[in-house]
């Protein structure tokens, strides 16, 4: 069976300081990796995904990820971030296709003036 | 096109009653996945259908159910309501037949049980 560990539950920062959020999986098979992000009250949204290939993957708002095999990490980066990025970011796996989503247990981002 | 919707949005229940959430996906969307979201749990995979079929399931008791009718609209059923049921409820659709299929996510159904 697959996880997925989000090391840090929250992450202040000050506007326009550069972020990351770190995600760690653990799989015996090849797996889909997957960023969301939730704002209140809301559902989740597709920030990023690495299916194949590249490993450095670029989404939506600037951000981008990294997937790393040997450490089994899929951490997200931002260089710059706004008021606007506050919000909670869920790390997922899939092993069938982006079904069956895995989540981890979500980073609170607050970013403050 | 309009978004994946989720009716009821709010849902106040009391132990040991049943409920029904439903969740109208993206037209043309085949497949809807249902979540459960806790502060304790986080979010957790419920069941995915496909044609009317359940295709994927996790790991919940019996008391959890679902269906999807012929036009892809779906409803989970919560029978025996416990406190631990109180959740936020997501819906999720998502195209078939690709290597990959993104799921898009409904506001929700945050059910509370007293």
């Amino acid at each position: 069976a697959q996880s997925v560990t989000q090391l840090d539950s929250q992450v202040p920062v000050f506007e326009e300081a550069p972020v990351e959020l770190r995600c760690n999986y653990s799989s015996s098979v090849s797996v889909y990796l997957f960023w969301y992000v939730q704002y209140p009250n809301q559902g989740l949204q597709l920030l990023l995904k690495y299916l194949s290939g590249s490993t450095l993957v670029k989404g939506i708002n600037g951000f981008e990820a990294e997937f790393n095999k040997s450490q089994t990490s899929f951490h997200l980066r931002k260089p710059s971030v706004h008021i606007s990025d506050t919000a909670e970011y869920f790390c997922a796996v899939s092993l069938n296709s982006g079904y069956a989503l895995n989540f981890g247990k979500g980073t609170s981002l607050l970013v403050t003036p | 096109k309009a978004g994946v919707t989720q009716t009821p949005r709010y849902l106040i229940k009391t132990r040991g009653q049943q409920v029904t959430l439903s969740c109208s996906p993206i037209s043309g969307h085949r497949s809807v996945s249902w979540y459960q979201q806790t502060p304790g749990q986080g979010l957790q995979f419920l069941f995915e259908y496909f044609s009317e079929t359940q295709r994927n399931k996790g790991n919940f008791p019996g008391r959890f159910s679902g269906r999807q009718f012929s036009n892809s609209r779906s409803e989970m059923n919560v029978s025996t309501l416990e406190l631990g049921d109180s959740a936020l409820y997501l819906c999720a659709s998502s195209l078939v037949g690709q290597q990959y299929n993104e799921q898009f996510f409904g506001p929700g159904t945050r059910l509370t049980v007293l």
